[in-house]
């Protein structure tokens, strides 16, 4: 199957910092999705980007496809951007389309004041 | 707000109890599904409903029954379950044409088995 790798693993940043994460699939995508699990353990969608570049507010994503990576940038973190930052993928040409997301083992940022 | 509603959003559960986690969404999505996710680790998929078929059961153990009676709700009947079986059950939902799309999900049902 598809592998995904992110890194890094852990994060500490100070308020108001900026990072970026990353994510390396092993195969074409037709689907790549950035999630964000707050401490409650809730998932929130932060972007559905199986190419290009999308923007919303502090954060924004960038996916090269060709390239096989995602990236994910945080500007000016906030304490309430702590948690855990899922890559997930689905794997695309034949075979595509089975419903089947692939999740990274994530990155835990923890945004110190 | 998550517009995946699920309820519990906490269980408590004897090994000889039956209860059942409900999922419900109004976006019109024609895929659902049920994650589990233990701590520490990536949601891993369960099941998932495609036009209220099931369409996929990842080798998930007997003792978890889904049910998906109409287009927006998702059940997970749970029956005999073990101390291992307490993790965080994640419902999502998707529009569901030719594969996953943009994935939604609820809160979440955190489990606890005794």
């Amino acid at each position: 199957g598809i592998q995904v790798e992110q890194s890094p693993p852990d994060l500490i940043l100070q308020e108001g910092a900026n990072s970026t994460l990353r994510c390396n699939f092993s195969d074409s995508v037709n689907n790549l999705q950035w999630f964000h699990q707050n401490p409650w353990g809730q998932l929130i969608n932060l972007f559905y980007i199986p190419s290009g570049t999308k923007q919303n507010g502090r954060l924004s994503a960038t996916t090269v496809a060709t390239e096989r990576y995602s990236l994910l940038y945080i500007s000016s973190s906030q304490t309430t951007d702590s948690g855990v930052y899922f890559c997930a993928v689905e794997r695309g040409g034949p075979g595509a389309g089975s419903y089947q997301l692939t999740f990274g083992k994530g990155t835990k940022l923890s945004v110190i004041p | 707000d998550t517009e995946v509603t699920q309820t519990p959003k906490h269980l408590v559960m004897g090994m000889t109890n039956k209860k059942s986690l409900k999922c419900e969404q109004h976006m019109g999505h024609r895929a659902m599904y049920w994650y589990k996710q233990k701590a520490k680790k990536p949601p891993e998929l369960m099941f998932v409903y495609s036009y209220e078929k099931l369409s996929i059961n990842e080798s998930v153990p007997s003792r978890f029954s889904p049910e998906c009676p109409n287009s927006s709700l998702l059940n997970l009947h749970l029956h005999a379950l073990q101390p291992e079986d307490s993790a965080l059950y994640l419902c999502a939902s998707s529009r569901g044409q030719g594969g996953t799309g943009e994935l939604f999900f609820g809160e979440g049902s955190r489990l606890t088995v005794l």
